[in-house]
């Protein structure tokens, strides 16, 4: 079974502290996301890779930083994190060839608070 | 501009109904239209995927795409307690992945 791994569910960490959310895929795929859900605001792109080291803005990238060392995990940077940043946090991935678009299979989540 | 608009819900309706959740966007670049089913505390999970203008069914599940009206649709028969869930609809064709709508809802009363 195919699986895109994120390494806490729940998280608790203080204001100003440096967060790192962990992300690992077993399925080869070259490209991968990173989100955050909101009630109200629904899914909304943070950063993405289609390729070990290269990473891209998405449409909120403020406040993160992205590593991409090895093609099955990205990691996503809280560099100090700030109450607006509690949220659920969604990573994903699919194959490149399929485009940017197609079969993203996303993790269980991880559930950030922020105090 | 990214635009894509979805009715929050919650949408409430009995088991055996059936059931119809709908999106709307407003970037004609758009071209795949997929819904992706979420279960609560789980990510979301690739549902039905469609290309082009028309009708695709899976089982109980139908999405039809209306390129013209900008307009998609997802049909649940028969819907089914296990069919509780947040539904998103998305769409690909840009530069940097899929859009998102922000979800709907649905509770099936048994």
């Amino acid at each position: 079974d195919v699986k895109v791994t994120q390494s806490s569910r729940y998280l608790v960490k203080r204001t100003g502290e440096k967060v790192f959310l962990e992300c690992v895929q077993d399925m080869d795929h070259e490209n991968m996301f990173w989100y955050r859900q909101d009630p109200g605001l629904g899914l909304r792109l943070i950063y993405f890779s289609y390729d070990v080291k290269m990473k891209e803005k998405g449409d909120i990238p403020e406040g993160y930083s992205v590593s991409r060392e090895k093609k099955e995990r990205f990691s996503l940077i809280l560099e100090s994190a700030s109450t607006n940043q509690t949220s659920m946090y969604l990573c994903a991935s699919n194959r490149a060839g399929t485009g940017l678009d197609y079969g993203y299979t996303f993790g269980s989540g991880t559930r950030l608070t922020v105090v | 501009q990214k635009e894509v608009e979805q009715d929050p819900g919650p949408l409430s309706v009995p088991e055996g109904a059936i059931v119809s959740l709908n999106c709307t966007y407003s970037n004609s670049a758009f071209q795949y239209f997929m819904w992706y089913r979420q279960y609560s505390r789980k990510g979301p999970e690739l549902l039905m995927y469609t290309y082009s203008s028309g009708n695709k069914e899976d089982g109980r599940f139908t999405a039809q795409v209306d390129k013209s009206s900008k307009y998609i649709s997802l049909f649940i028969r028969d819907s089914q307690p296990s069919d509780s869930a947040t539904y998103l609809c998305a769409w690909g064709g840009g530069a940097d992945g899929l859009t998102f709508g922000k979800g709907t809802h649905l509770i099936i009363q048994p």
